[in-house]
């Protein structure tokens, strides 16, 4: 199957910082990434479904000013976690889809784990 | 809302034997469901695809079903094994081609 990287696989930072978290298909070209974040025993939630060369579609009730999503090319798709809180710290998850329509898998990233002190 | 559930408890298993696991879920005529597999501190890894039309799918000892009358998906793990022992979420294809995730049933096998 194709294979999709996250980096990095875990970050602590401070209150106030912003964080970068890189997603990348490596094999294939993702036209639409998506990003969701699970909090411990609980399921995915999405946050964004982000398509290369236009702007992130947000889900209810999540900040785009403060989770910017940028897709800049069909293998690169990042999360910036901007002025993180406590309340931030979780697992955050990407996924690729390669775009050939309906009834295809995502290929998901194994994930970062993010701590806000 | 489109919702689906599936059982939030752990199911312990023995060795050898089936597992079967269950999606339910209600509000949506989804064409497509998938089941993942989430191992601790992992991003989810896909498992099967079903399409609406299709009543059985099988892949080595994995056997999906999807009965569109019940709204409702099996997943079934035959001879299982400890190593199957982790988290399988179904998912449903919404718009957009998003999916809608189930919270995930807590499979452990024992030896």
């Amino acid at each position: 199957g194709a294979v999709v990287s996250q980096h990095p696989s875990w970050v602590i930072c401070k209150s106030g910082t912003s964080v970068k978290i890189e997603c990348r298909s490596l094999d294939f070209q993702a036209t639409t990434m998506f990003w969701y974040r699970q909090f411990p025993k609980q399921s995915l939630m999405l946050m964004a479904t982000s398509n290369e060369g236009s702007k992130a579609t947000y889900e209810q009730g999540v900040e785009k000013d403060k989770f910017l999503i940028n897709h800049a090319s069909l293998t690169l798709s990042t999360l910036t976690v901007t002025s993180a809180h406590p309340e931030d710290s979780s697992f955050y998850i990407c996924s690729a889809w390669g775009g050939r329509g309906p009834g295809y898998e995502q290929y998901f990233g194994p994930g970062t784990r993010l701590t806000v002190t | 809302s489109q919702k689906i559930e599936q059982n939030s408890e752990a199911l312990n298993i023995q060795e050898g034997k089936t597992a079967t696991l269950t999606c339910n879920y209600t509000n949506y005529s989804p064409a497509y469901l998938q089941w993942y597999r989430q191992d601790p501190g992992r991003g989810p890894v896909f498992l099967l695809l079903i399409r609406e039309n299709e009543k059985e799918k099988r892949k080595e000892r994995l056997k999906v079903t999807f009965d569109t009358t019940l709204k409702q998906s099996l997943f079934h793990i035959t001879a299982s094994q400890p190593a199957d022992s982790a988290t399988y979420l179904c998912a449903l294809e919404g718009r957009n081609y998003q999916l809608i995730w189930g919270a995930g049933t807590k499979l452990i096998i024992k030896p």
